[in-house]
């Protein structure tokens, strides 16, 4: 069965730091590429940054780059994202996904791990 | 890169169908064939119901169907029931490996 477990989520301030894992089971997970998607809180889902399988290949939207870092250690199946310099607007409900095959489809997803950026 | 369009909220009876529209622009929803459809309850994660316009997961019922046409996409529930009430949010592939997630629509029984 396949299970992603996020962790790491919690309280920072408007310019901290913050790592988020997501801890993979049930599936080879080097063989496939992964992302993290947001969700505010009430509000869509946002495509925030992906990874290749082998973790050579990285991708971020706009509203993350230069500020957000995915990578994944395969040796663990874990995958993480980096979070600096962070804004009130970042305040979501992070979830990971791993991506269904070549179908650019999201198959799996973690119960997603809360991150909230206030003073 | 702008969300795509859907509507806000859509509502049907049980046994009704009811469509969901999601557009996008030439640079995503239009120039591939990889929009997929998630249905997410609330409080819980998303799940994938349609993918690559129109194929279906394994498990997912065949009362869901996914189509599209030129820069708008659509997913279809036939015999609606109750416990299709959810948020459905379209997602398409934009290019270089990004990508873009619908506006989300909720979805009520009448």
């Amino acid at each position: 069965e396949v299970q992603l477990l996020e962790s790491g989520g919690g309280l920072v301030q408007p310019g901290g730091s913050l790592r988020l894992s997501c801890a993979a089971s049930g599936f080879t997970f080097s063989s496939y590429a992964m992302s993290w998607v947001r969700q505010a809180p009430g509000k869509g889902l946002e495509w925030v940054s992906g990874i290749s399988g082998s973790g050579h290949t990285t991708y971020k939207a706009d509203s993350v780059k230069g500020r957000f870092t995915i990578s994944r250690d395969n040796s663990e199946n874990t995958l993480y994202l980096q979070m600096n310099s962070l804004r009130a607007e970042d305040t979501a409900v992070y979830y990971c996904a791993k991506v269904f095959d070549y179908t650019d489809s999201f198959d799996y997803w973690g119960q997603g791990t809360l991150v909230t950026v206030s003073s | 890169q702008s969300a795509l369009t859907q509507p806000a909220s859509v509502s049907g009876s049980p046994g009704q169908s009811i469509t969901i529209s999601c557009t996008g622009t030439s640079s995503d929803v239009g120039s591939y064939n990889l929009v997929s459809w998630y249905q997410q309850h609330p409080g819980k994660a998303p799940e994938l119901m349609i993918y690559e316009v129109s194929k279906r997961p394994s498990g997912v019922s065949n009362r869901f169907s996914g189509s599209k046409s030129g820069n708008t996409a659509s997913l279809t529930i036939s015999g609606f029931q109750a416990a299709d009430e959810a948020d459905y949010y379209c997602c398409s592939y934009a290019g270089s490996r990004t990508y873009v997630f619908g506006t989300g629509t909720k979805v009520t029984v009448l």
